[in-house]
C-alpha cells in the first residue's frame, strides 16, 4: 500500500529557531500532499494545500511567511516552521494523495506518522 | 457550526460490550465520509469508508444518512486493543477531490 515517511517524529527546539518537517512518499507519486496542525484533544486543522511544482494554499488564519511549504517534486513535500515559539508546539501531520492511476477504493488519503514539536 | 460535530465522549465501556458513534456535518452537498481511528500520539488511521448503503466490516458497522447528515459507527463485542479515538471525516468535495474535514474525535476505552 501506499506509505508516507515523516520524519523527524519528534522535535525539541528553542524559541527563534527554525525546524523542517519532511514528508516522502515512498513507493508512489504524490501531486497533492496536505498538512494538518493538532493541538492536544483538537481536531486536525488543516493549515495549507501544496501542489507539485506550485505555491502553496494556506488556510485562513495560517501565516504563510511562518509556515513555509515546499513540494518541488511528486515524492518530497516539506513544511518549515520559521522562527518557532512556544504556541507553535503541536502535532504536525502531512497528508498525501496520490496521482489518479495510483488511487484505490477509498481515494487515497494516506498519512504520515506525524512530528511532534516542542519550542521551548 | 461546526463542520463536522462528532459525541465528545468519552467512553468508557467493558470489553464485550456494544458502543455507537455519531457524527453530524454541516455541508449538505459533502460527498465521501470515512470514519478513522487515531491512537494516542500517533497518526490517523483509515478505519472504513461510509457508504449511502451503509457497510459493515467485521464487528464495525457504518451508516450514513444524508437527509439527516448524519454518520455513525457502530462497534459490536469491543475489545481491549478497540481503545482510541474515532474520528469522523467527511470530505466535502468528493472523490479524490479535496481535503478532508475532520470532526474532534470521540475517546473510546474499554476496560476488562
Amino acid at each position: 500500500g501506499a506509505v508516507v515517511s515523516q520524519h523527524p517524529s519528534w522535535v525539541i527546539c528553542k524559541s527563534g529557531t527554525s525546524v523542517k518537517i519532511e514528508c516522502r512518499s515512498l513507493d508512489f507519486q504524490a501531486t497533492t500532499m496536505f498538512w494538518y496542525r493538532q493541538f492536544p484533544k483538537q481536531s486536525l486543522m488543516l493549515m495549507a494545500t501544496s501542489n507539485e511544482g506550485s505555491k502553496a494554499t494556506y488556510e485562513q488564519g495560517v501565516e504563510k511567511d511562518k509556515f513555509l511549504i515546499n513540494h518541488a517534486s511528486l515524492t518530497l513535500s516539506t513544511l518549515t516552521v520559521t522562527s518557532a515559539h512556544p504556541e507553535d508546539s503541536s502535532f504536525y501531520i502531512c497528508s498525501a494523495r496520490p496521482r489518479i492511476r495510483d488511487r484505490n477504493t477509498n481515494y487515497g488519503y494516506t498519512f504520515g506518522s506525524g512530528t511532534r514539536l516542542t519550542v521551548v | 457550526r461546526k463542520e463536522v460535530e462528532q459525541d465528545p465522549g468519552p467512553f468508557n465501556v467493558p470489553e464485550g460490550a456494544t458502543v455507537a458513534f455519531n457524527c453530524t456535518y454541516s455541508n449538505s452537498a459533502s460527498q465521501s465520509f470515512f470514519w478513522y481511528r487515531q491512537d494516542c500520539r500517533k497518526e490517523p488511521k483509515l478505519l472504513m469508508s461510509v457508504y449511502s448503503s451503509g457497510n459493515e466490516d467485521g464487528r464495525f458497522t457504518a451508516q450514513l444518512n444524508r437527509a439527516s447528515q448524519y454518520i455513525s459507527l457502530l462497534i459490536r463485542d469491543s475489545k481491549l486493543s478497540d481503545s482510541a479515538t474515532y474520528l469522523c471525516v467527511v470530505n466535502p468535495r468528493g472523490g479524490s477531490q479535496g481535503n478532508l474535514i475532520f470532526g474532534k474525535g470521540t475517546k473510546l476505552s474499554v476496560k476488562p
